[in-house]
């Protein structure tokens, strides 16, 4: 299956930094996702993105669905200890049941 | 509260047993998945089902197995063919048209 390019890999930032971290995708999709996955638990969504073009807030985290379809990026402002998690990109397509396909995933270090 | 249940949390199995991981859902949703994750890496999709009775194989099926009988259930069985079978298995739901919802993960050890 497709996998998106997600990048970076991993991050080291000081509390009260700003963040950002982005997706791209051979792939045109119609929907992209960012979810954040705590240690031992399952993924969380965190922002759902409909239309290209369309940068939404949910608190801290801001995210854009890029002009083209294929890539998305997602900021944190401000960061805080409990942002440290992984955080995944996922693009969907709404026709399919194996529709969603994700990335590989930015693995978020905040020093307090 | 609706959502997605996964047990047990955490399970250890012996080289040569099969074991089944299971994932109960009441969010009414038609498509279930099942995810593998090793350290340090993404999901990577072993399973799923669009409808009761129906399942297709994702990219790492080999030495799994799963049954459909109901749609609040989708249990995995990971058998003895399965050569590294310690990793984080995670199961999700989806509504179609909308994103996953994701089980708390079943940690699979052999010893």
């Amino acid at each position: 299956g497709q996998q998106l390019n997600q990048s970076p890999q991993s991050m080291f930032i000081q509390e009260g930094e700003d963040v950002s971290m982005n997706c791209t995708s051979s792939s045109i999709f119609n929907t992209w996702l960012w979810y954040k996955q705590d240690p031992g638990e399952g993924p969380v969504l965190l922002i759902a993105l409909y239309k290209a073009g369309e940068l939404t807030s949910n608190g801290r985290l801001t995210a854009q669905f890029g002009i083209t379809r294929k890539d998305s990026f997602l900021n944190i402002s401000a960061s805080i200890p409990s942002d440290v998690g992984i955080y995944f990109c996922a693009g969907l397509n709404p026709t399919g049941a194996n529709n969603l396909f994700f990335g590989t995933g930015t693995r978020l270090t905040v020093i307090p | 509260d609706g959502g997605i249940t996964q047990s047990p949390k955490y399970l250890f199995r012996k080289e040569g047993q099969n074991v089944t991981l299971s994932c109960e859902q009441n969010l009414n949703h038609d498509a279930m998945y099942w995810y593998r994750q090793d350290p340090g890496q993404g999901l990577r999709l072993i399973y799923y089902s669009q409808i009761v009775n129906d399942f297709q194989k994702g990219d790492i099926a080999e030495g799994y197995s799963v049954s459909r009988e109901k749609k609040e259930s989708f249990p995995l069985t990971v058998t003895s063919a399965q050569k590294n079978p310690t990793a984080f298995y995670l199961c999700a739901s989806r509504k179609q048209g909308y994103g996953y919802t994701f089980g708390s993960g079943t940690r699979l050890t052999v010893v």
